[in-house]
């Protein structure tokens, strides 16, 4: 069973400090990884997207990725109350369809 | 109009009823997906469609009927649902289904099966 794991959270951080969150994956043939921000209520909303190993950053947000073991991350620096949403981890593979990960909710306390 | 539009936002449905939820997306693209999204649970990718032919069923149940008669407009018709079915149903798009493709969602259709 193909499978794309998150800690469920919650994920409480102060404001301002940096926000962890984190993913594995089980099938190698993974090829990109998604990072999506869904607010309660709302759809999943694009934020960052990795397909090489080591780190891509934009803005705030940082993604890193190490193939060999499986792992996938998203740093939020800086965090801000308006952080505050669930973040969805998927995986594709090389033909098609995206694998998510059940989402870790982060709250970002003032 | 921006993006994929998704209606009705709210559905409430008997189990004998039979309805269509509707996704159009304003992106030019020519990849379309059906998920499921029920509490606590991964999205769960449910159909996907290329250039209006359907590429993936992910061993859904017949009451689920997918439709897509073109590039820009994507139907769910549902029929004889369960309890179990009550749930957000998320339409996306992507530019194709290579692997690369980042995939655009709608605002979903939360449904609730009486």
């Amino acid at each position: 069973q193909k499978e794309v794991e998150q800690n469920s959270g919650p994920l409480s951080v102060p404001e301002g400090a940096i926000a962890s969150l984190n993913c594995t994956y089980s099938d190698r043939g993974s090829q990109s990884f998604f990072w999506y921000r869904q607010y309660s209520g709302k759809s999943p909303e694009l934020i960052m997207f990795i397909y090489s190993n080591g780190d891509k950053e934009d803005g705030r947000f940082t993604a890193q990725l190490n193939k060999a073991s499986q792992y996938v991350s998203l740093l939020i620096r800086d965090s801000q109350p308006s952080d505050s949403a669930t973040y969805l981890c998927a995986a594709t593979e090389e033909v098609h369809g995206m694998r998510f990960g059940a989402g870790t909710r982060l709250t970002v306390k003032p | 109009e921006t993006g994929v539009t998704q209606t009705p936002r709210h559905l409430v449905m008997g189990m004998t009823n039979k309805k269509s939820l509707k996704c159009e997306q304003h992106l030019g693209h020519n990849a379309m997906y059906w998920y499921k999204q029920s509490a606590k649970k991964p999205l769960e990718l449910m159909f996907v469609y290329s250039l209006e032919e359907r590429v993936e069923n992910n061993s859904v149940p017949s009451r689920f009927s997918p439709e897509c008669p073109n590039s820009s407009h994507l139907f769910l018709h549902l029929h004889t649902l369960q309890p179990e079915d009550s749930a957000l149903y998320l339409c996306a798009s992507s530019p194709g289904t290579g692997g690369r493709q980042p995939q655009h969602f709608g605002d979903g259709t939360r449904l609730s099966i009486l």
